[in-house]
């Protein structure tokens, strides 16, 4: 079974100061990680997938292997970024890719002005 | 291309009732996942169709069920409603390619009185 952990429930950060919201997995086999976010009043929407090896909003995401670790950061963080963050696992079984994701219990990130 | 949809987006029901909710996928979309989405347990996955097949199950009781139809809307029912089935109910649809992303709706708030 899959299971995905983010310690922090709550971050705060300043404007401007860097941000990493932690994101460490378990399962056995060669998982797909995502970011997802939710901004106030808005639905869940995704923001970065770690095949894509994007940058989106500034934000970036490594897949640690070794450490099992998909930790989110963004060097300069901004007020509009503020929501909450959920980290995100899908298994791959076989090679055949389902659609079940398996989150975590979600950040929440406040940045003050 | 216009969003996932779904309705209705609230319901209040009383104990012991059956409810219907209904999800329109992106255009295209042939996956559809739903999630249950309460702040004790977070986000947990249901099921997931595709190609008006249930590919995918959570660990939730037989009183679930859903379906999705061969323009891939998909609706799924929960019978003989327990208080604890008060959630917000997320659907979700992914074009199918591996490693695609899932993209929500806006949810059904079910009230369970």
């Amino acid at each position: 079974a899959q299971r995905v952990t983010q310690p922090e429930k709550l971050l705060s950060v300043f404007k401007g100061a860097p941000v990493e919201l932690k994101c460490n997995y378990s399962y056995s086999g060669s998982p797909e990680l995502f970011w997802y976010v939710q901004y106030s009043r808005q639905r869940l929407q995704l923001l970065l997938r770690h095949i894509s090896r994007e940058s989106i909003k500034g934000f970036t995401a490594d897949l640690n292997k070794g450490e099992t670790s998909f930790h989110l950061k963004k060097p300069f963080a901004q007020e509009e970024d503020s929501a909450m963050y959920y980290c995100a696992l899908k298994a791959n079984a076989g090679g055949t890719s389902y659609g079940k994701l398996t989150f975590g219990q979600g950040t929440i990130l406040t940045v003050h002005p | 291309k216009a969003g996932v949809t779904q309705t209705p987006r609230y319901l209040i029901k009383t104990r012991g009732q059956q409810v219907t909710l209904s999800c329109s996928p992106i255009s295209g979309h042939r996956s559809v996942s739903w999630y249950q989405q309460t702040p004790g347990q977070g986000l947990q996955f249901l099921f997931e169709y595709f190609s008006e097949t249930q590919r995918n199950k959570g660990n939730f009781p037989g009183r679930f069920s859903g379906r999705q139809f061969s323009n891939s809307r998909s609706e799924m029912n929960v019978s003989t409603l327990e208080l604890g089935d008060s959630a917000l109910y997320l659907c979700a649809s992914r074009a199918g390619q591996p490693a695609s992303g899932q993209f929500f709706g806006p949810g059904t708030r079910l009230t369970v009185l």
